[in-house]
């Protein structure tokens, strides 16, 4: 099966810019998950969706960043505007309907820098 | 609050020696438990997982797991490494019945052929 793509791979912007990122989970894949990994840190959990609704967005910081799953399967994360912190890798994942027993499968990830 | 802490950050090992790396984590309820691995240049991958039963698991490339539900520890051990298992480590912990899987901050394995 194909895995969950993850666009686009590196993206270099200034402080105050703002930036997209794109997922498309792994088909059927009803749960989509998108995580914030700083260096030297494990990934962290901003947003989850189940088909286009949000289920956990707690750890999303709704001043600046957003995402959305609008027709339930591919999604966009937006960062307006960006600060420095927000350096990292953008992970996105997906699981099937079944998600409380079921691993994830991850993106290869947006790495993005914040100069 | 959930947690995980994986205490060695980088560990370096010759081709053939055993490895264990180490999880701890801290929940107050049924936890299911994962190890992912990232090798270099992909996308992080499924190691092995345990949700209940038997606490030792077997996962793929011959690494294997063991729950201590007593010690709070889920440590990821392979009897013989190889040089292709250089990677990064991550252990995960997810409430039974919750949405959230908490990564430790990883560790990092080199193997030196």
């Amino acid at each position: 099966e194909a895995g969950v793509a993850q666009s686009p791979r590196y993206k270099i912007i200034e402080k105050r810019q703002s930036v997209a990122f794109w997922c498309n989970p792994i088909s059927g894949h009803a749960t989509l998950y998108w995580y914030q990994q700083i260096l030297g840190q494990g990934p962290k959990l901003l947003i989850q969706f189940q088909n286009n609704g949000v289920v956990d967005d707690s750890q999303l910081p709704k001043d600046r960043f957003s995402a959305e799953r609008l027709k339930g399967v591919d999604s966009t994360l937006k960062i307006q505007p960006a600060k420095l912190e927000d350096s990292a890798v953008y992970l996105c994942a997906s699981s099937p309907p079944s998600s409380y027993n079921s691993p994830l499968h991850f993106g290869n990830g947006t790495r993005l820098t914040v100069t | 609050a959930q947690s995980v802490s994986q205490h060695n950050h980088h560990v370096i090992l010759s081709e053939a020696a055993s490895l264990e790396l180490g999880c701890n984590y801290s929940y107050g309820g049924t936890v299911n438990l994962f190890w992912y691995v990232q090798y270099p240049g992909q996308h992080l991958q499924l190691l092995l997982k345990y949700f209940s039963g038997d606490p030792l698991v077997k996962g793929i490339k011959g690494f294997e797991a063991e729950f201590i539900k007593s010690k709070f520890s889920f440590n990821l051990r392979k009897p013989s490494v190889q040089w292709s298992d250089t990677a990064e480590y991550f252990c995960a912990v997810k409430g039974a019945g919750a949405n959230n899987l908490f990564f430790g901050t990883g560790t990092r394995l080199t193997v030196i052929p």
